[in-house]
C-alpha cells in the first residue's frame, strides 16, 4: 500500500526557517517525480514545485522559489520542503504528493504550518 | 501562469441527477487536466488524469472530457458519497495551477 506521511509542521514564527518531511513507503521512491503542494486555510490549492526521481532537477512556482527548497533522500525514501523566511502567507496544509501520469495519483495527510507570532 | 477558471463555485443536486463542473484554461493545455475529488478533513484524490481517462478505482459514473481549454467533469448519477469539494489542476505547463474549487452538496 503506497503511503505518504508528513511531519514536521507546527506553529512558527514570521521570518523563521522550517523543514517538513515526507516519508513514503509501498512503492519504489526512486522511480517517481514528487511534489509539495499546499492549501490555504480557506481551501485554495497552491502547488508548490516538483522533484525529479533522481533530484536533479526541481521546479517551482515563481512565487515561492526565493524562499522555498525541495530536497529528496532517495536512500530513505524522503522528501523534504525546505521554507525559510515564512509569512503570514504561508499558513497552509501542506501536502506531499506523488506524480503519476498526468495527475498526483497519492497524497499524504497533509502537515499544518501556521504562521504567527 | 495558466490561469484555471473553474464553475460553478458551489452547486447542490438531488440524488441521481447527472451534475457537470467546468473548468477553463487561459490557454491551451493539450489535454493536460486532472480532476481530483476532496472530502471533508481527507486529502484530494485523482479521480480523472489527461482530461477523461479514469483513475483505477473511481467509479464511472465520473467521467471527463474537453480539449484545448475547456475541460468538463461529470458524475453520472449524483450519489452521497460524491459530497466534496472538487477541483482541476493543469499540468501543462510549469506552474501547474489548479482551478479554485467546486463545493457539491446533495440537496
Amino acid at each position: 500500500e503506497v503511503q505518504l506521511v508528513e511531519s514536521g509542521g507546527g506553529l512558527v514564527q514570521p521570518g523563521a526557517s522550517l523543514k517538513l518531511s515526507c516519508v513514503a513507503s509501498g512503492f519504489t521512491f526512486s522511480d517517481y517525480w514528487m511534489s509539495w503542494v499546499r492549501q490555504t486555510p480557506g481551501k485554495t490549492m497552491e502547488w508548490i514545485g516538483d522533484i525529479k526521481y533522481d533530484g536533479s532537477y526541481t521546479n517551482y512556482a515563481p512565487s515561492l522559489k526565493n524562499r522555498f527548497t525541495i530536497s529528496r533522500d532517495n536512500a530513505k525514501s524522503t522528501l523534504y520542503l525546505q521554507m525559510s523566511n515564512v509569512r503570514s502567507e504561508d499558513t497552509a496544509t501542506y501536502y506531499c504528493t506523488r506524480d503519476d501520469t498526468m495527475g498526483s495519483g497519492y497524497w499524504g495527510q497533509g502537515v499544518m504550518v501556521t504562521v504567527s507570532s | 501562469d495558466i490561469q484555471m477558471t473553474q464553475s460553478p463555485a458551489s452547486l447542490s443536486a438531488s440524488l441521481g441527477e447527472t451534475v457537470s463542473i467546468e473548468c477553463l484554461a487561459s490557454e491551451g493545455i493539450s489535454n493536460s487536466l486532472a480532476w481530483y475529488q476532496q472530502k471533508p478533513g481527507k486529502s484530494p484524490q485523482l479521480l480523472i488524469y489527461g482530461a477523461s481517462s479514469l483513475q483505477d478505482g473511481v467509479p464511472s459514473r465520473f467521467s471527463g472530457s474537453g480539449s484545448g481549454t475547456q475541460y468538463s467533469l461529470k458524475i453520472s448519477g449524483m450519489q452521497p458519497e460524491d459530497e466534496g469539494v472538487y477541483y482541476c489542476q493543469q499540468g501543462y505547463k510549469y506552474p501547474f495551477t489548479f482551478g479554485s474549487g467546486t463545493k457539491l452538496e446533495i440537496k
